[in-house]
């Protein structure tokens, strides 16, 4: 079973408009969560990273929060643009695990004019 | 400085053959890790070189191996190519251990025929 879930799988958006996308994680502990933007044929890119003790951490008009309560995540992107069309990818770094990343399935983001 | 490099970014090769992937980090970073991406499974760890020392090795079989040279450039290689080794391959960099910020690089596209 996949520790990290994510949640759509896929959404498509108009330009503009806000939206939020969600990442449950059931591995414990954890140094720290990080969401990525992975373009079409493209490496990702760091978004966030938060330690568990962070609530929340902004980059722009991407804002993701840290539950680690109810081990959820959400990334919440602020008035889309074209350009938001990607992936994005939750991943979860377990403590002690050095460079063993947790990915999460993914997100499918198409934001339309 | 520039960013992390690997070459080639597409290949084609038939089932049985091998085949070796390079990538180049960013300068002054020692960490190196191998990374998979298939549509059905996602991302998954393959195994992370620190100083021409494997450190992490993720849940792959035999063929798929690596090595990283003293400076820090990395080469993963899969013999025996697979239908199903077919993903875009990612490498990704860092400073040091630990769980410091990793850097992607843009991928090498692998099909197998």
């Amino acid at each position: 079973k996949n520790q990290v879930e994510q949640s759509p799988q896929s959404l498509i958006i108009l330009e503009g408009k806000n939206c939020t996308l969600q990442c449950n994680y059931t591995v414990s502990p954890f140094s720290n969560l990080r969401w990525y933007k992975q373009d079409t044929g493209r490496g990702p890119v760091s978004l966030t990273i938060m330690t568990f003790s962070e609530n929340t951490k902004s980059n722009g008009r991407y804002t993701a929060t840290l539950d680690a309560d109810t081990k959820q995540s959400s990334l919440h992107i602020t008035a889309s643009q074209l350009s938001d069309s990607a992936s994005y990818i939750c991943v979860v770094i377990p403590q002690n695990a050095g460079n063993m990343l947790t990915f999460g399935g993914g997100t499918r983001l198409m934001v339309k004019p | 400085k520039a960013g992390v490099t690997q070459t080639p970014r597409y290949l084609i090769k038939t089932r049985g053959q091998q085949v070796t992937l390079s990538c180049s980090p960013i300068s002054g970073h020692r960490s190196v890790s191998w990374y998979q991406q298939t549509p059905g499974q996602g991302l998954q760890f393959l195994f992370e070189y620190f100083s021409e020392t494997q450190r992490n090795k993720g849940n792959f079989p035999g063929r798929f191996s690596g090595r990283q040279f003293s400076n820090s450039r990395s080469e993963m290689n899969v013999s025996t190519l697979e239908l199903g080794d077919s993903a875009l391959y990612l490498c990704a960099s860092r400073l040091a251990g630990g769980s410091g910020e990793q850097f992607f690089g843009p991928g090498t596209r692998l099909t197998v025929l």
